[in-house]
């Protein structure tokens, strides 16, 4: 059964250009979480999507978006990048509640 | 604001001793987890205690939850190279309709050869 995959493996931007990052859950998942990992910080909550519908949101800017297709694939998008966002982005998938499991991660450099 | 907070923040054994790292919490959860991250890459779900269990084992893993201390800890036992990584603890909690995972810092785990 394939894992949580996202997509690019990397990605460089420069401040003020917008940034889609893209995930696929385990199939059969419904309920997908973007994270933020920034060097030297733990694991922030970012966005929670399940069935469509955004469930919770992490204390982030508006900026910071996304949506949940049909498929249950999801998109993260960060408008006007700026050089603090620079960081591991992490996707992850559930079917209800409990274990999450994560995807290997998008890093996102902004110059 | 309640979050899961990893002690110590680094450790460093030798190959075949036993690895001890500790969580703590401030609020009423549902369940712990521990998840493993090498190297800046994803996270693997290691294990997950509710908070009416006491103790699990998996493997050479051992997670024990005292909830009146509000801490967990993660035990490695006959630690191997391999074993080296960041672990992480997870703590749901219930936030109004919805749960919420609040993460931890991590303990870096290094087990030399």
């Amino acid at each position: 059964e394939a894992g949580v995959t996202q997509s690019p493996t990397h990605l460089i931007k420069t401040r003020g250009q917008q940034a889609t990052l893209r995930c696929s859950p385990i199939s059969g998942h419904t309920s997908v979480y973007w994270y933020q990992q920034a060097l030297g910080l733990g694991l922030q909550f970012l966005l929670w999507y399940d069935e469509g519908e955004e469930r919770n949101r992490g204390n982030f800017p508006p900026r910071f978006s996304g949506r949940q297709f049909p498929n249950y694939s999801s998109e993260l998008n960060v408008n006007a990048l700026e050089l603090e966002d620079s960081a591991l982005y992490l996707c992850a998938s559930s079917l209800g509640a409990d274990t999450q499991y994560f995807g290997p991660g998008t890093r996102l450099t902004v110059l | 604001s309640q979050q899961g907070e990893e002690d110590p923040q680094a450790l460093s054994i030798q190959e075949g001793e036993n690895a001890t790292m500790n969580c703590s919490y401030k609020t009423s959860i549902n369940n712990l987890q521990w998840y493993r991250q090498n190297s800046g890459r994803g996270l693997v779900h290691l294990i997950l205690i509710r908070s009416n269990e006491r103790e699990k084992h998996s493997g050479r893993l051992r997670v024990t939850l005292d909830t009146s201390k509000k801490s967990s800890s993660l035990l490695i036992t006959a630690s191997r190279a391999a074993d080296t990584a960041s672990y992480f603890c997870a703590t749901e909690i219930n936030a109004g309709n919805n749960r919420k995972l609040i993460w931890g810092l991590g303990t870096s785990l290094a087990v030399n050869p």
